[in-house]
């Protein structure tokens, strides 16, 4: 069965701790990528990969840190440098080639408090 | 500043009455078009793919367009199950990256 799985669904934190999200994928795609979805926004890039071992910030990269040791996996640690860090977090990956497509995981709510 | 802007920001539909979501974008040098479907705490669903203008493609009751500078998904006599937030999303230049619109929030009552 292949796709994205994050876990866990949703996660609960108290403020000033780190917190780390999972992204696992079995497509075999080089590319991934960590959106952050706050209601009423469009879904903002927070860090991207497209190869194992490099990864570059996105538009909002503070109080973010990825990593990228195997090609299935791009946890997220959310810090406490993170101003609002409650959100819906999705990691995606994409196709290459003319038929580009970017595939979404099935999120993970992250709520601190 | 590229931007991606979607209209309207909700929608509601009787059963069976046709209508139309819009995107408009402001990237130069557009690589490519998408439409998703997502429903409720649920990661988004790819539906579409658009790269040149005129380009259509179909899928069950929904059809999307691209123009020069838009977008429209065409919903022909929606059902309930098509209720949904639907995103568009533009990829342009030389990155894999792509600009996310806010969404139209379409509800489709029986």
């Amino acid at each position: 069965d292949g796709g994205i799985t994050q876990s866990p669904k949703y996660l609960f934190r108290k403020e000033g701790q780190n917190v780390t999200l999972s992204c696992e994928q079995n497509l075999n795609h080089d590319a991934m990528y960590w959106y952050r979805q706050d209601p009423g926004q469009g879904l903002r890039l927070i860090y991207y990969s497209q190869i194992v071992n490099d990864f570059q910030k996105g538009d909002i990269a503070e109080g973010y840190s990825v990593s990228r040791e195997k090609k299935e996996s791009f946890p997220l640690t959310v810090t406490s440098a993170q101003k609002n860090p409650t959100a819906f977090y999705l990691c995606a990956t994409n196709t290459e080639g003319r038929d580009y497509e970017q595939y979404f995981g099935p999120g993970t709510r992250l709520t601190v408090t | 500043e590229d931007q991606v802007t979607q209209s309207p920001e909700a929608l509601r539909l009787q059963e069976g009455e046709s209508s139309s979501l819009n995107c408009s974008y402001t990237v130069s040098g557009l690589r490519g078009l998408f439409w998703y479907r997502q429903d409720p705490g649920k990661g988004p669903e790819f539906l579409f793919t658009l790269y040149s203008a005129g380009e259509e493609k179909e899928k069950e009751r929904l059809k999307a367009t691209l123009t020069k500078k838009e977008s429209f998904l065409h919903i022909t006599a929606p059902k309930p199950e098509d209720s949904a937030t639907y995103l568009c999303a533009v990829q342009w230049g030389a990155t894999n990256k792509l600009i996310f619109g806010t969404g139209t929030l379409l509800a489709v009552q029986p």
